[in-house]
């Protein structure tokens, strides 16, 4: 089991560029995240996915888009990168559906700069 | 005010100390909570859950406290090894599972 995949682990975007981050679970967890972490600071929910076909937004959505393309896979968008959307993200999933069942894995991350 | 906050320390202890952090959270209805680690910002590590009851792994001890809402992590006998950052996170499970972390504790233990 690899657990949670993310792809790339860095990049580096020059204001107003597009790209997609790619996150895969092989859990089988029905419920996945998007968090972004800047520095000194803790973790900031962007969207989340409750179960395949429904997206939520979370603390800090605008300037992305996200996409769960199944159970799997739950990918981020930036459509055009600023400066401000420099970070790291972090993917992560868990099993959902329970009180007992929200404990999330994570991914290694993603750093991304964005000059 | 954050929906959930920890004191960011840093916190200094020398190795085989007893150390506490507390997480204070505003939305009572929160209902599952957890301890993370993180290391030297790679990704959070499940530390623990924390349930009503209270419970123990090792030298960890999670509560939590519905009436003052709050939840803490004691670490008995301090290692090196536990030189970290620990993240408390409240999730509300009304909500299927949308999350809020705290900023995290910064703990070093010291020879």
């Amino acid at each position: 089991n690899a657990g949670v995949t993310q792809t790339p682990k860095f990049q580096v975007l020059k204001t107003g560029q597009s790209m997609t981050l790619q996150c895969a679970q092989d859990m089988n967890h029905n419920s996945m995240y998007w968090y972004r972490q800047d520095p000194g600071m803790g973790l900031r929910l962007i969207y989340y996915s409750a179960s395949e076909g429904t997206t939520d937004k979370g603390e800090v959505p605008n300037g992305y888009n996200v996409s769960r393309l199944n159970k799997r896979e739950f990918s981020l968008r930036l459509e055009s990168a600023a400066p401000s959307q420099t970070s790291v993200y972090f993917c992560a999933s868990s099993q959902g559906l329970g009180a007992s069942s929200y404990e999330q894995y994570f991914g290694p991350g993603t750093r991304l700069t964005v000059t | 005010r954050k929906e959930v906050e920890q004191d960011p320390g840093p916190f200094n202890v020398p190795e085989g100390a007893t150390v506490a952090f507390n997480c204070t959270y505003s939305n009572s209805a929160s209902q599952s909570f957890f301890w993370y680690r993180q290391d030297c910002r790679k990704e959070p590590k499940l530390l623990m859950s924390v349930y009503s009851s209270g419970n123990e792994d090792g030298r960890f001890t999670a509560q939590l406290n519905r009436a003052s809402q709050y939840i803490s992590l004691l670490i008995r006998d301090s290692k090196l090894s536990d030189s970290a950052t620990y993240l408390c996170v409240v999730i509300y499970n009304t909500n299927a599972g949308k999350s809020t972390f705290g900023d995290g504790t910064t703990l070093t233990v010291k020879p």
